[in-house]
């Protein structure tokens, strides 16, 4: 089956550093992929839509400047979280879409536990 | 996309059959309904996917009425490793449109 690998799994880095999290469909091309934050107790919330080749597109609210999306492969996302801080401590998920398949076709990576000390 | 209702949480004992009901009352007529699965520091996991009547597979069923305003999840005799939230999405879901989740249905599994 469609495989999306993310990693790192988990990182703790200090605050105003940066970190970089990488999202891979394994056995798979995608053009696009999907960044989400999930806090505590809550549901997966999106960021931002990663477009090969060009620009993401952001959700309302969120900080384009500090979560940097680079899309440069058919195969390779990354997210940067520039200038960290505690309140960025987050699990970030994203996602592909591993088929053309009406209403679904969706693959999730495992996520990135992000604390930011 | 169809706007969901999930009950919030859900208690059982293990052996027993879940059921998890979602309210779709706008949902579209080209619009699928999909179940995920999300266990603690991990990514959603697809359980099953239908678009009218009974979808069975091997993990769980989905019983869809006529009017498809609502959808059923049914997971038998669930056991401790079930123990997960479970998102109902609604949508078509063409192209390159993201997934939207809900707040999901917190399943709690007991020995």
């Amino acid at each position: 089956g469609a495989v999306v690998s993310q990693h790192p799994s988990w990182v703790i880095c200090k605050s105003g550093t940066s970190v970089k999290i990488e999202c891979r469909s394994l056995d798979f091309q995608a053009t696009t992929m999907f960044w989400y934050r999930q806090f505590p107790k809550q549901s997966l919330m999106l960021m931002a839509t990663s477009n090969e080749g060009s620009k993401a597109t952001y959700e309302q609210g969120v900080e384009k400047d500090k979560f940097l999306i680079n899309h440069a492969s058919l195969t390779l996302s990354t997210l940067t979280v520039t200038s960290a801080h505690p309140e960025d401590s987050s699990f970030y998920i994203c996602s592909a879409r591993a088929e053309e398949r009406a209403g679904g076709g969706y693959t999730f990576g495992s996520g990135t536990r992000l604390t930011v000390v | 996309l169809a706007k969901t209702t999930q009950p919030i949480s859900m208690d059982s004992y293990e052996g027993q059959e879940v059921n998890i009901t979602c309210s779709h009352n706008n949902i579209a007529t080209n619009d699928y309904i999909t179940w995920y699965q999300q266990f603690p520091s991990q990514g959603p996991r697809f359980i099953i996917q239908g678009y009218k009547t009974k979808v069975t597979n091997e993990v769980a069923s989905l019983f869809i009425p006529a009017d498809r305003k609502s959808s059923t999840l049914s997971l038998p005799r669930v056991s401790l490793s079930d123990t997960a939230v479970y998102y109902c999405l609604v949508g078509f879901n063409s192209g390159n449109t993201p997934l939207v989740f809900g707040k999901g249905t917190r399943l709690s599994v007991i020995a």
